[in-house]
């Protein structure tokens, strides 16, 4: 799987729109970019997923540049609750026995 | 969404005993499920790849007869920690896929083991 870059924090107020970059310079053409953020002594949450079009979903968007070197996710207003580790991951989809391996993602701190 | 449950969510033990922590689909079946440990302020790390009615693939570095993976039904996956000692104290997440649909993994709510 394509390794991937993102700052180790970033900080955003509430009611902002937090966007988290992530550099993924040698994603193959059929390789996915997958969020999940994990909040304090939890499991992993899946946000959204993309292959090259932008995407949104309830929690957030995603956009992906043309060249599929990098992407942002987006959350729109983000609050007190979005407080955690975001991980942008980029690999295969379709593959069920694929295993997902984890950088060390973006601490998010949303603040009052 | 789907749901992935663990249990026990935390235990402490005492050295040299041995810990089960089980994983569980609630509301779907998953031929494959994972196995992750995360230490303190540090990312999750993969251990292995459980795979329901076969041997699990165990991540270089994790020693199979340590951390013993058991996925005996499409629902059920099971790790345990062998003879823990105080290194073993960790958080442990598993993971799952629905059977026959792509995309993403839902992840369990996590286990804390604390060996004392």
């Amino acid at each position: 799987d394509a390794k991937t870059t993102q700052p180790p924090s970033m900080d955003c107020a509430e009611g902002r729109a937090a966007n988290l970059p992530c550099n993924h310079s040698t994603i193959s053409g059929n390789e996915y970019v997958y969020w999940y953020r994990q909040i304090h002594s939890q499991g992993p949450q899946y946000i959204i997923h993309g292959l090259k079009n932008n995407e949104t979903n309830e929690m957030a968007s995603l956009i992906i540049t043309e060249d599929r070197k990098s992407s942002t996710l987006i959350l729109p207003h983000a609050t007190l609750r979005d407080t955690a580790v975001y991980y942008c991951i980029v690999r295969v989809a379709y593959q069920g026995a694929q295993k997902l391996v984890f950088g060390q993602g973006t601490r998010l701190t949303i603040n009052p | 969404g789907a749901v992935v449950s663990q249990h026990p969510s935390r235990v402490i033990c005492k050295s040299g005993t041995s810990v089960k922590i089980e994983c569980r689909s609630l509301d779907f079946q998953a031929t494959t499920m994972f196995w992750y440990r995360q230490f303190p302020k540090q990312s999750l790390m993969l251990m292995a790849t459980s795979n329901e009615g076969s041997k699990a693939t165990y991540e270089q570095g994790v020693e199979k007869d340590k951390f013993l993976i058991n996925h005996a039904s499409l629902t059920l996956s099971t790790l345990t920690v062998t003879s823990a000692h105080p290194e073993d104290s960790s958080f442990y997440i598993c993971s799952a896929r629905i059977q026959g649909i792509t995309g993403e993994l839902f992840f369990g709510e996590g286990s804390r083991l604390t060996v004392l």
